[in-house]
């Protein structure tokens, strides 16, 4: 199964709110999930089953479908959420990831 | 607290051969799908393989069938990933990663170790 991000990459400034697209190539039900990479660091889980936030994740990030498309949004981005985010789809094996989205703050 | 450290990275030649291990602490391992994902030098990630709790089943990306191994010692809370006929698209920092909830492994990914980086060349 295919995953694509979009956009590759986006700047955005402090407070505002932007939206991460991941689409995958065949059906996944809900079986999506995101993980933020900040530079230099280790990947940590986000959000799980498309819309469920990890332990510990501000409230501002939420996760989405919409048909075959699937969102991360973060309101009232932060400095701190600079980072490169991925999706991943877990419905069936091989197990794939998207290629990211790049996230940085103007 | 969950701990998972990686081991047994290193630079080796084409063809040649890498053990991986991954130790693990602060939680009940057998419990546990255990997976590995890697992400080349300044690459996305890429999931690699997977194992269940037990050991019976396993997973593995195309681009590794037939080359790596995915095994684990649940006496030792360890889980490795033998690979070998090694390339040089297979340079990549190693990540060790606990599959949430435990099984199966078509979960996702709730810790992970610090990497270890393996070298092809």
């Amino acid at each position: 199964i295919r995953m694509t991000q979009s956009p590759s990459s986006l700047s955005a400034s402090v407070g505002e709110r932007v939206t991460l697209t991941c689409r995958a190539s065949q059906i996944i039900d809900t079986d999506l999930q995101w993980y933020q990479q900040k530079p230099g660091k280790v990947p940590t889980l986000l959000i799980f089953d498309t819309s469920n936030l990890a332990t510990g994740v501000p409230s501002r990030f939420s996760g989405s479908r919409s048909g075959p498309e699937f969102s991360l949004s973060i309101t009232n981005v932060q400095p701190e959420d600079v980072a490169t985010y991925f999706c991943q789809q877990t419905y069936s094996s091989p197990l794939t990831f998207g290629g990211g989205t790049k996230v940085e703050i103007k | 607290d969950v701990g998972l450290v990686e081991s047994g990275g290193g630079l080796v030649q084409p063809g040649g051969s890498l053990r991986l291990s991954c130790a693990a602490s602060g939680f009940t391992f057998n419990k546990y799908a255990m997976t590995w994902v890697r992400q080349a030098p300044g690459k996305g990630l890429e999931w690699v393989s997977a194992i269940d709790e037990t050991g019976d089943a396993s997973g593995y990306a195309d681009s590794v069938k037939g080359r790596f191994t995915i095994s684990r010692d649940n006496s030792k809370n360890t889980v490795f990933l033998q690979m070998n006929t090694l390339g040089t698209e297979d340079t990549a920092v190693y990540y060790c990663a606990r599959v949430k909830d435990g099984i199966p492994w078509e979960r996702p990914l709730d810790n992970w170790g610090q990497g270890t980086q393996v070298t092809v060349s």
